[in-house]
């Protein structure tokens, strides 16, 4: 099984700043990675897949890249809404996929 | 539009057998698979399973081969997550969440199910 690993666990940034958030895979899964916006009481919701295509409606502060283990999601300039936790997917051995275990991105 | 509804919040006791539901609406229930994921109390998401409602073709996680059975009832658009005997370790709200047709990523979510396994 792959096995996802995020780092920090807890990030801290000051809206206006840029947070740059990591995931690493146990084995390459190529492009096939994603990122997810998770908010208290909600569903997790798609923000990027391809490892760098954003979602339908995601805005352009947040931008994926990397390929085989390392990626990296960065969102550019914090608004107050992007408080929240990023969990990154890996979805490379159809149908099986593995999520990593968050980051949590507070206000510093 | 898509819609994936969930069964309603549960109380249970440990050793109680449970079936929870998600309901699909607005897409070709047969074809595209839905999955499970698993979110314990203040932890991560946990992907369990998957399943292709048009042939019911299942797939689980290592984790959670032979702890959960997950199913599916095309005739009524309905995916299941089954237990038979509850555990205090199973307290978690559970999600169900429908991949795109090529792609494992999940761009619909039901709205979850809480379930509560205490004494």
């Amino acid at each position: 099984e792959i096995v996802m690993t995020q780092s920090p666990a807890t990030l801290s940034v000051s809206p206006g700043e840029r947070a740059t958030l990591s995931c690493r895979a146990s084995q390459s899964v190529s492009s096939n990675l994603a990122w997810y916006q998770q908010k208290p009481g909600q569903a997790p919701r798609l923000l990027i897949y391809g490892a760098s295509t954003r979602a339908t409606g995601i805005p352009a502060r947040f931008s994926g890249s990397g390929s085989g283990t390392e990626f990296t999601l960065t969102i550019s300039s914090l608004q107050s809404e992007d408080f929240a936790v990023y969990y990154c997917q890996q979805y490379n051995n159809w149908p099986r996929n593995t999520f990593g275990q968050g980051t949590k991105l507070e206000i510093k | 539009e898509v819609q994936l509804v969930q069964s309603g919040a549960e109380v249970k006791k440990p050793g109680e057998s449970l079936k929870i539901s998600c309901k699909g609406s607005g897409y070709s229930f047969t074809s595209y698979w839905i999955g499970w994921v698993r979110q314990m109390p203040g932890k991560g998401l946990e992907w369990m399973g998957i399943i292709y409602p048009g042939d019911s073709d299942t797939r689980y996680s290592p984790s959670f081969q032979g702890q959960v059975t997950i199913s599916a009832d095309k005739s009524i658009s309905t995916a299941y997550l089954q237990w038979s005997s509850l555990k205090a370790s199973d307290t978690a709200m559970y999600y169900c969440a429908r991949p795109s047709m090529t792609e494992v990523i999940y761009d619909y979510w039901g709205q979850g199910t809480l379930v509560t396994v205490s004494s």
